[in-house]
């Protein structure tokens, strides 16, 4: 069983649009996380999640919001995206914010 | 500056060679954890090693082993008799608190093609 899931792996799609990413881990861990991985291969954090707290980016644009249903999901919402969002998007898990996460397969979004 | 750096961009290895990849961070914290990560061409992101900062023992792990070093805010990994399989980007990353709670903080990676 895939540990931490993501769908869908590629998403191509109009400006514009609003669009989702989902996240699932089975591994019963408490914080999940987003990070964004530019063209050049840089990954930067978007978002944490822990018991609830929700701690952002600051740098992250409010079209960008994270949702959690439960402990075993994290997902991302895009509103108006727009060409720089393109990039590949990683989901992220962790059983504390102090130990090592485990990593999604990624979402790689094309915005045309 | 850069919490995390990794100067070298690139590197080209013949199969069978050692190399150490360098990684040098910076932090206030003296509470801290250092991770390295390895992203294969096929994309997924894999944990490899983490260290925190009250622990300075060298580790081993079969061909990879890691240099943390206080001293000079290094965290070196070493792949011997590297194989093609090792064919990678690398990712050193340190993790601090920050804002509340402690934040990943990734290099830009070093990518190492090991020719057959």
């Amino acid at each position: 069983d895939t540990a931490v899931s993501q769908t869908p792996k590629y998403l191509v799609t109009q400006m514009g649009n609003d669009k989702s990413i989902k996240c699932e881990q089975n591994l019963g861990h408490d914080t999940m996380y987003w990070y964004k991985q530019d063209s050049k291969k840089f990954l930067k954090i978007m978002f944490s999640y822990n018991n609830k707290e929700l701690i952002i980016n600051e740098t992250v644009p409010n079209r960008f919001s994270p949702k959690s249903p439960d402990k075993a999901h994290l997902n991302l919402h895009i509103n108006s995206l727009e060409l720089g969002d393109s990039a590949v998007y990683f989901c992220a898990s962790s059983r504390d914010q102090y130990n090592e996460q485990f990593f999604g397969p990624g979402t790689r979004l094309t915005v045309l | 500056a850069q919490k995390v750096t990794q100067a070298q961009t690139e590197i080209s290895v013949v199969e069978k060679e050692d190399v150490t990849l360098d990684c040098v961070y910076e932090t206030r914290d003296t509470t801290y954890y250092l991770f390295w990560y390895k992203q294969p061409p096929s994309g997924e992101l894999v944990f490899l090693i983490r260290r925190n900062s009250f622990d300075e023992q060298n580790e081993i792990s079969g061909r990879y082993s890691w240099n943390f070093q206080k001293s000079t805010s290094s965290f070196n990994f070493t792949i011997t008799a590297s194989q093609v399989v090792d064919s990678a980007v690398y990712f050193c990353a340190l993790s601090e608190l920050g804002a509340g709670s402690y934040q990943l903080t990734f290099g830009k990676g070093t990518k190492l093609s090991v020719i057959p």
